[in-house]
């Protein structure tokens, strides 16, 4: 069974600092894809990332892919408090269904 | 607005209640999808349609009971809960199943409170 990992669960960072949240997943995809969840609203589609190696970027967010280590990145550069969500990467196995694994999702709270 | 409109948007019902969830998608996909958001956990996967057809029943209890009368319509028919079912209960959809790595849009959800 696939198991996606993320951490840190909870992170409080100032505006301005940069930080990564890793996301870990347990079998073979090369199928990977973040979201974006505000208090009391749905999930907003971040990136898809298809291939080893990938890397997006938007604005102050970039995810990249390492299929080789299963394990994923989303790194943001100099904070701001807009950023404040919790973001869930997904995973969805090589193995032929459809099923897509979500992480627990990181709590991320930008202090002014 | 993402294009997928869930109702209600909470709802509270007793264990012996029968109530549906509705959703309804303005995209133009084909495939959508019925998650559990519970608190502490990660999403789990319900149900997935595709072009109206089941295509994933992810070991769901039988007192949901989903149902897809076509491709911009997908109901989710709750009877008999558990407290423990009492969640958001979020739906989604994307053009084709996310094997070809599409992107999901995802409703607001329907906050579920069973009593």
């Amino acid at each position: 069974e696939l198991k996606v990992e993320q951490n840190p669960l909870f992170l409080s960072m100032q505006e301005g600092k940069n930080y990564t949240i890793y996301c870990n997943y347990s079998t073979t995809s090369d199928r990977l894809y973040w979201y974006r969840q505000d208090p009391g609203k749905s999930l907003e589609s971040l990136f898809v990332l298809l291939s080893n190696g990938a890397v997006k970027q938007e604005g102050r967010l970039m995810a990249s892919l390492d299929t080789k280590a299963r394990l994923s990145t989303l790194h943001i550069t100099a904070a701001v408090h807009d950023l404040s969500a919790t973001y869930f990467c997904a995973v969805l196995s090589n193995f032929g269904n459809e099923k897509l694994t979500f992480g627990t999702g990181t709590r991320l709270t930008i202090i002014p | 607005e993402t294009g997928v409109t869930q109702t209600p948007r909470h709802l509270v019902m007793g264990m012996t209640n029968k109530k549906s969830l509705k959703c309804e998608q303005h995209l133009g996909h084909n495939a959508m999808y019925w998650y559990k958001q519970s608190a502490k956990k990660p999403l789990e996967l319900m149900f997935v349609y595709n072009f109206k057809e089941q295509t994933e029943n992810n070991s769901v209890p039988s007192r949901f009971s989903p149902e897809c009368p076509n491709s911009s319509h997908l109901f989710l028919h709750l009877h008999t809960l558990q407290p423990e079912d009492s969640a958001l209960y979020l739906c989604a959809s994307s053009q084709d199943p996310p094997g070809s790595g599409e992107k999901l849009f995802f409703g607001s959800g329907t906050q579920l409170s069973v009593l």
